[in-house]
């Protein structure tokens, strides 16, 4: 079945530093790919998405760009803020599923 | 615009009780679901429905009923709670296949 994989945390950084969080796949076809983000004692939201092959989503400083050939969705932010401290989770929905298959998630902390 | 509402933000039951964690979504979105959050686990589906008087399984749906009576409304019910359903439950609708989903603040719920 889908699985999602991505970079177990805690990750701990210092305001201003470059941040990667990876994310690989597992789904047959071509799934549509997604970041949320969830913040303290909030819902989940989304924060970018990519639909196929070399697409590249990207919103408030975060990027990821969708690679077929390695399966991966890995998340980028050149410079984080302390506001950026959230729980970033990768999911996927596979053809014309609704059901998202999500990451474990991965705790972002970021100190000032 | 309230987009998807969860009720009630907390609640605490003892073994064997019975509730109805309640989803009400404004954007008549055809696709509701419901997810539980737990530690180290990300978000696993439990129920879901394509439209009104449509349900389906997820990945966790024993000890959980659902039924989707309208559009709007997409409640979870707990018919005898266990402590292994002490969780956070989140509801998310979605317009469409492969769309974006959205979520609600979720609802904590301890089981004594």
């Amino acid at each position: 079945g889908d699985s999602v994989t991505q970079m177990e945390g805690p990750v701990t950084l210092s305001e201003e530093a470059f941040l990667t969080i990876n994310c690989t796949y597992t789904a047959t076809g071509y799934p549509s790919l997604f970041w949320y983000v969830q913040y303290p004692g909030e819902g989940l939201q989304l924060l970018l998405k990519a639909t196929k092959a070399d697409d590249k989503g990207s919103n408030k400083g975060f990027e990821a760009t969708y690679r077929k050939e390695t399966t991966s969705f890995h998340l980028e932010k050149g410079s984080v803020q302390v506001s950026d401290s959230a729980v970033y989770f990768c999911a996927l929905i596979r053809g014309s599923n609704y059901k998202l298959t999500f990451g474990k998630g991965t705790l972002l902390t970021v100190n000032p | 615009n309230a987009g998807v509402t969860q009720t009630p933000k907390f609640q605490v039951l003892k073994t064997g009780q019975s509730m109805t964690l309640q989803c009400a979504q404004d954007m008549n979105h055809e696709y509701m679901s419901w997810y539980r959050q737990d530690p180290g686990m990300g978000l696993r589906l439990i129920h879901y429905s394509v439209g009104a008087g449509i349900t389906d399984q997820g990945e966790v749906p024993n000890g959980y009923n659902v039924s989707r009576s309208t559009t709007e409304d997409f409640p979870l019910r707990l018919l005898s709670a266990a402590p292994s359903q002490t969780s956070v439950y989140f509801c998310a609708s979605s317009p469409g296949a492969k769309n974006i989903q959205y979520f609600g603040a979720g609802t904590r719920l301890s089981v004594l």
